[in-house]
């Protein structure tokens, strides 16, 4: 089987850094993917790490350890307009198997 | 230019009927997905397409039928609707039979089910 898990909601004021955490149980692992998803909206790919380290986009950062199976999506600088719902996404095969989401708030 | 169209947006209909959901890529990928999205947002795969071929078919009842009657194309054809099929249903295409790595994603029908 294959699972994902990831915290339900967070909560962060304007100009923090945020730490979204994903933890992984599956067989035929290619990469972690992060995908942001307004209300409302379609799901936007952020970022997709192969192998273990951290990748830097802007003021988003990804990082794999394949070992411990985990993965997080990391937000610094934050804005209003990056509330919105964050999916890790596990590259399996043909498919994509998506997390349950972390609705992220950005408070003034 | 849109990358990855379906239409309709919104889709109210009465239980019993019969609707469809058309989706359009012009990104030149060759793999194709059906992803349904509950209340609580989880997004759920219900079908692969690669080349007009269908690879995963994820324990969707067979109501659902999608068609691919080309690449750039994947439709959702779906039978006697039930009120539990409402939901929002992406569309999304991929760059090659590995998945790739992102994902496109359709704008989504929000299809109600009364």
């Amino acid at each position: 089987g294959q699972s994902l898990e990831q915290p339900s909601e967070v909560t962060a004021v304007e100009g923090a850094i945020v730490q979204i955490n994903c933890t992984y149980q599956t067989s035929g692992f290619y990469g972690l993917s992060w995908y942001q998803q307004h209300d409302g909206g379609a799901p936007t790919f952020l970022s997709y790490n192969a192998l273990d380290g951290l990748e830097e986009t802007g003021r988003f950062s990804s990082f794999l350890s394949r070992s411990d199976s985990y993965g997080y999506l990391l937000l610094q600088e934050l804005q209003m307009k990056d509330s919105a719902s964050y999916f890790c996404a596990v590259l399996r095969g043909q498919n994509f198997v998506f997390g349950p989401g972390t609705r992220l708030s950005v408070l003034p | 230019d849109t990358a990855v169209s379906q239409t309709p947006k919104y889709l109210v209909t009465q239980m019993g009927n019969d609707k469809s959901i058309k989706c359009e890529q012009n990104l030149g990928h060759d793999t194709m997905y059906w992803y349904k999205q509950d209340s609580k947002k989880f997004l759920k795969i219900m079908f692969s397409y690669n080349n007009k071929e269908l690879i995963i078919n994820e324990t969707v009842p067979n109501r659902f039928s999608p068609k691919s009657p080309d690449k750039a194309h994947l439709n959702l054809h779906i039978n006697s609707l039930e009120l539990g099929d409402s939901a929002v249903y992406f569309c999304a295409s991929s760059q090659d039979e590995q998945g790739g790595t992102e994902a496109f994603f359709g704008q989504g029908t929000r299809l109600t089910v009364v």
